[in-house]
């Protein structure tokens, strides 16, 4: 099976911009998570999408969105971009609920 | 609230040396515990897991132990090599609630041949 895939790899924005990242899960994968990863934050849980529902959603302000559609592929946007949101952005797959995430490569974004 | 400490970094051993990155957790329910490993400039990949206490998680040499009683769960291997080069990541899922990951604040291991 092919993995949990993530475009684009690496994104350069200004702040005030906007920017949507995709994710494609592992086929029969149903629920699709985001991490935001930082030198200073460390690894945080954004939010969680099973069927097309939002499930659970961590201390993010509401620029930061996402939504899944029929086939499980994700994506997230965040909105009104500031230089604090580079950072890489990892979504990561998993069949049900009690099961293990599997990572995508993550997309690199950098605010300017 | 669910947390995860990890040693603090950076580790510098030698080739063949042994291994050892502590893990503690701090959880409210009964937790699925993790090793991620991350290579520079990739995501995240599964190195090993357990699900209850006392269950042993191993892939490619290492080996963690769930440890209840001590609520810890320490990443060993017994001879390293120069490409276990990476940062690793203890994780904590609970089963009961919200379905994330916590990570502890990683460990970059840097392995000298």
């Amino acid at each position: 099976k092919a993995g949990v895939t993530q475009t684009p790899r690496y994104l350069i924005k200004t702040r005030g911009q906007q920017v949507t990242l995709s994710c494609s899960p592992i086929s029969g994968h149903r629920s699709v998570s985001w991490y935001q990863q930082t030198p200073g934050q460390g690894l945080q849980f954004l939010f969680e999408y099973f069927s097309e529902t939002q499930r659970n959603k961590g201390n993010f302000p509401g620029r930061f969105s996402g939504r899944q559609f029929s086939n499980s592929r994700s994506e997230m946007n965040v909105s009104t971009l500031e230089l604090g949101d580079s950072a890489l952005y990892l979504c990561a797959s998993m069949q049900g609920r009690q099961e293990t995430q599997y990572f995508g490569p993550g997309t690199r974004l950098l605010v300017l | 609230g669910n947390s995860v400490t990890q040693m603090e970094g950076p580790v510098t051993l030698s080739e063949e040396a042994f291994l050892t990155i502590n893990c503690t957790y701090t959880a409210t329910g009964y937790p699925s515990l993790f090793w991620y490993v991350q290579y520079p400039g990739e995501g995240l990949q599964l190195l090993l897991k357990a699900t209850k206490a006392d269950d042993k998680g191993s892939n490619k040499g290492f080996e963690a132990t769930y440890r209840k009683e001590t609520t810890s769960f320490h990443l060993e291997k017994g001879s390293v090599q120069v490409s276990d080069s990476a940062v690793y990541f203890c994780a904590l899922k609970v089963i009961q609630g919200a379905q994330k990951l916590v990570f502890g604040q990683g460990t970059r291991l840097t392995i000298n041949p």
